[in-house]
């Protein structure tokens, strides 16, 4: 089955500094990858969406790289702010529109 | 960007009684919505896939029986908890893709919180 790591629980850097999540899968091969942000009690926002023949993704101050060779994606936000500071999950598809999520990594910008 | 409502946004029940979650998509159409499950610090885990006009399929462990799935309209998707116990306590999320859009993004509702005493 599936399998997705996000590289830790919880992150913490300081304002204005780059922030970087990583999502590590196995056994599978996905089409595209997904990263979205949630809040305390929401719903999770659709950030970006990456494809499997698509090395890099830019939206802003984000930034996604999917590296099908190493089953990795990183995303960054740089200049980071305290309103970036949330749980931001990735997700793989799995088919019709399915998705798997991670588990999470919860950013906190510490001004 | 799309929207999709979820009513209630909390409930508190008792043992044993029944609890329905309606999912809206306010904007778009959407033949097909998601429901997940969240418990505190983990990740959503999808239940279940709601269709338009035909039955629900159900992940592997998600009682079929236990978590009723009505997709009435192209708009709205209703998961009810039957019987629900202590340990159906959870955040309940619903998703759609819209129809016809082939970019996959998913609009997310704003979940709603169970709590079984």
């Amino acid at each position: 089955s599936q399998k997705i790591e996000q590289n830790s629980e919880a992150l913490n850097i300081q304002e204005g500094k780059t922030a970087t999540l990583t999502c590590n899968y196995t056994n599978y091969s996905p089409a595209y990858l997904q990263w979205y942000r949630q809040d305390p009690g929401r719903g999770p926002v659709f950030l970006l969406l990456i494809r499997e023949n698509e090395k890099e993704k830019r939206k802003e101050r984000l930034k996604v790289t999917f590296d099908t060779t190493l089953k990795q994606s990183l995303f960054h936000i740089t200049a980071s702010q305290p309103a970036d500071s949330a749980t931001y999950l990735c997700a793989l598809d799995v088919g019709a529109n399915n998705l798997f999520f991670g588990t999470g990594t919860r950013l906190t910008v510490i001004p | 960007g799309a929207v999709v409502s979820q009513h209630p946004s909390w409930v508190i029940c008792k043992s044993g009684t029944s609890v329905k979650i309606e999912c809206r998509s306010l904007d778009f159409q959407a033949t097909t919505m998601f429901w997940y499950r969240q418990f505190p610090k983990q990740s959503l885990m999808l239940m279940a896939t709601s269709n338009e006009g035909s039955k629900a399929t159900y992940e592997q462990g998600v009682e079929k029986d236990k978590f009723l799935i009505n997709h009435a309209s192209l708009t709205l998707s209703t998961l009810t908890v039957t019987s629900a116990h202590p340990e159906d306590s959870s955040f309940y999320i619903c998703s759609a893709p819209p129809s016809g859009r082939y970019d996959n993004e998913q609009f997310f509702g704003p979940g709603t919180r169970l709590t079984v005493l």
